[in-house]
This record gives structure tokens, C-alpha cells and sequence, in this order.
């Protein structure tokens, strides 16, 4: 059964950059049945999708975060990476990455989650 | 964007009684809506997808309904640790993927 860790700073300045890391275990990122995916929630308040990869490269964003977000992949890691530019306190939250079935585009497993604060 | 709302804020039940838990599409979404289950403290755990389907491992106790825009999560007989924070989301059109804001379960 595959198994998703999220890793990367507790604490990011303002205007900085968030950087976190999923690392899969238990199967491969290189795989036509799944997309992995970024997945956010503030202290309290509910889920709020970021974006995803897929294996060939293709990416999706949301359309609220699309100028300051990039997902990428290192398949020689079996990890996929979310970087998001120019945060500020609303980027405060859990992040969690997961991972969506391609063919029912559902999240059928997430990482731990990691919560990421922006502060100076 | 598809907005998801979903209702009551709370529901405060006791053991062995039933759950109903709404969820409503701001537009059409067909059947594409997927449930989740959060704990506090914890990732959220896919229930149902396809609006009545159970995810792998889910009991029969959990039964989803609903198309187009209205969509409804049934617990029949609630057990003790079903009280937990109930997301429902939309898969139908995106990007990007919404949720609604949550129906908190307690005792």
C-alpha cells in the first residue's frame, strides 16, 4: 500500500518562498493510474486544493494560486515537490499532499500532513 | 468555480442514531462528488465517491445519495467514532476542485 510523507520548513518569512516534499513510498510516481496532488488547509477552516502532476509532465493549478504555485517531480526520488512563491499569513495552513486516481479523479490517499507558518 | 455548501454547520447526535448530512452544488455536478471523513489531528479519509459509492474498507453503515446538485451522507447507526469533521467535494468541474466548509459530527 502505497504511503505519502510530507517534509519540508515549519516556519517561512513573509514574501519568501514555501517549499515542501512528498515522498511516496510503496509504489511508484511513474504511474498512468494516479495524478499527486497539493491539498491545503488553514488552522480551522477547510480544504482547499492546490494543484497537481502527473508522471508526463502535465501539471493543473488552481486558478487562485496559479501565478505563485509549481509542482514538479523528481522521479529518481519517488518525490514530488510544491513550491509557492510570495506567501503571506494566509498561506499559514496544513499542507498535505495525496494522491487522485486519473480515471475517477477522486483523492484516495494523503500524507500526514505538515503545517507550514508564515512569520517573521 | 463550483461552490459547495453544506449543511448543518453541526450536528449533535448520540450513539445509535442516525446521521444525515447535506451538500449542495452551487451547478450541476452529475454524480461527481466524493465524501471525506476528518478526525482532529488527522488527514482526511476518502468515504464515498461517485456520490453512492463506499471507498475500499468503508462499512455499509455509511450510505451516500444524491445527483445534479444535491447530494446527502447517511450514517445509519452512528458509532462512537464516527464523530468527526464531514467534507463533501466536487469533481465534475474543474479546475479547480472545490469542498464544501464541513459538517462537524459530535456527541
Amino acid at each position: 500500500q502505497q504511503q505519502l510523507q510530507e517534509s519540508g520548513p515549519g516556519l517561512v518569512k513573509p514574501s519568501g518562498t514555501l517549499s515542501l516534499t512528498c515522498t511516496v513510498s510503496g509504489g511508484s510516481i511513474i504511474s498512468s493510474s494516479y495524478y499527486w496532488t497539493w491539498i491545503r488547509q488553514p488552522p480551522g477552516k477547510g480544504l482547499e486544493w492546490i494543484g497537481d502532476f502527473y508522471y508526463s509532465g502535465t501539471t493543473y493549478y488552481n486558478p487562485s494560486l496559479k501565478s505563485r504555485v509549481t509542482i514538479s517531480a523528481d522521479t529518481s526520488k519517488n518525490e514530488f515537490s510544491l513550491m509557492l512563491t510570495s506567501v503571506t499569513a494566509a498561506d499559514t495552513a496544513v499542507y498535505y499532499c495525496a494522491r487522485k486516481n486519473y480515471l475517477l479523479r477522486i483523492f484516495d490517499s494523503w500524507g500526514q500532513g505538515t503545517l507550514v507558518s508564515v512569520s517573521s | 468555480e463550483v461552490v459547495m455548501t453544506q449543511s448543518p454547520d453541526i450536528l449533535s447526535l448520540s450513539p445509535g442514531e442516525r446521521a444525515t448530512l447535506s451538500c449542495k452544488a452551487s451547478q450541476s455536478v452529475s454524480a461527481d462528488v466524493a465524501w471525506y471523513q476528518q478526525k482532529p489531528g488527522q488527514a482526511p479519509r476518502l468515504l464515498m465517491y461517485g456520490a453512492s459509492i463506499r471507498a475500499t474498507g468503508i462499512p455499509a453503515r455509511f450510505s451516500g445519495s444524491g445527483s445534479g446538485t444535491e447530494f446527502t451522507l447517511t450514517i445509519s447507526i452512528l458509532q462512537s467514532e464516527d464523530f468527526a469533521v464531514y467534507y463533501c467535494q466536487q469533481y465534475n468541474n474543474w479546475p479547480p476542485y472545490t469542498f464544501g466548509p464541513g459538517t462537524k459530527l459530535e456527541i
